[in-house]
């Protein structure tokens, strides 16, 4: 089955800088690949996706890149703010066959934004 | 839309009582997901729904485990002789399955505490 590997556990920034937080997959059948924040208590809230018939992804400050050669992805945060501070899970699936849309996420990390 | 609503939200069980978890996905969503989330960890599938059919089960859900959608709206999963280590949160999810999209949204989440 797909295995996600997650990069930091934990990533600490001023406010300004930029955050990176990177995913490796196993499974060459993915080719979905959401991100979620998770603010504490509550539920992951899907921040971007992608999907393998692109390389990159922009939704104002957040930006993810894909490398599906290299089966490798990451979420860029530009201008961190406090509001930011969360958990962040990337995940990966394929589209089609049994398991579509059935997510693997990674561990998680913890990103804190110091004002 | 409320969104997926779960219910109860917190539960504290003593070990060997069955307890009872009830999701209901966004309406018209024909995918219903449920996770298990840790402490620290990302959230790990445990089995889907498309309407009524479970399409699938993780390893990770024993016996003692069951979901239903008896009607392809609201679901239930049932942990039978609760242990320690069913201790998490249980996360359900749904979607609208088609051809492009299938954007997964989170309930808030049922926390259960095995005493």
């Amino acid at each position: 089955g797909e295995n996600v590997e997650q990069h930091p556990s934990t990533l600490s920034v001023q406010e300004g800088d930029s955050a990176v937080i990177k995913c490796t997959y196993s499974d060459s059948a993915s080719n979905y690949f959401p991100w979620y924040k998770q603010e504490l208590g509550k539920r992951p809230q899907l921040i971007i996706d992608i999907r393998s018939n692109v390389g990159e992804k922009k939704d104002q400050r957040i930006a993810v890149t894909l490398n599906k050669t290299a089966k490798h992805f990451s979420l860029h945060i530009t201008e961190t703010q406090p509001e930011d501070s969360a958990v962040y899970f990337c995940a990966a699936s394929p589209t089609s066959g049994g398991s579509n849309y059935k997510l693997t996420f990674g561990k998680g990390t913890l990103l804190t934004v110091n004002p | 839309d409320t969104g997926v609503s779960q219910d109860p939200r917190h539960k504290i069980t003593k070990r060997g009582q069955n307890v009872t978890f009830r999701c209901d996905p966004i309406s018209e969503h024909n995918r219903l997901y449920w996770y298990r989330q840790t402490l620290g960890q990302g959230p790990e599938f445990l089995t889907y729904f498309q309407n009524e059919a479970q399409l699938e089960k993780s390893r990770l859900l024993s016996d003692r485990f069951s979901a239903e959608r008896p009607k392809g709206s609201f679901s239930t999963l049932e942990i039978q002789r609760t242990e320690q280590g069913d201790s998490a949160m249980y996360l359900c999810a749904s979607s609208l399955s088609r051809v492009v999209g299938n954007t997964i949204y989170f309930g808030e989440g049922s926390w259960l505490t095995v005493v």
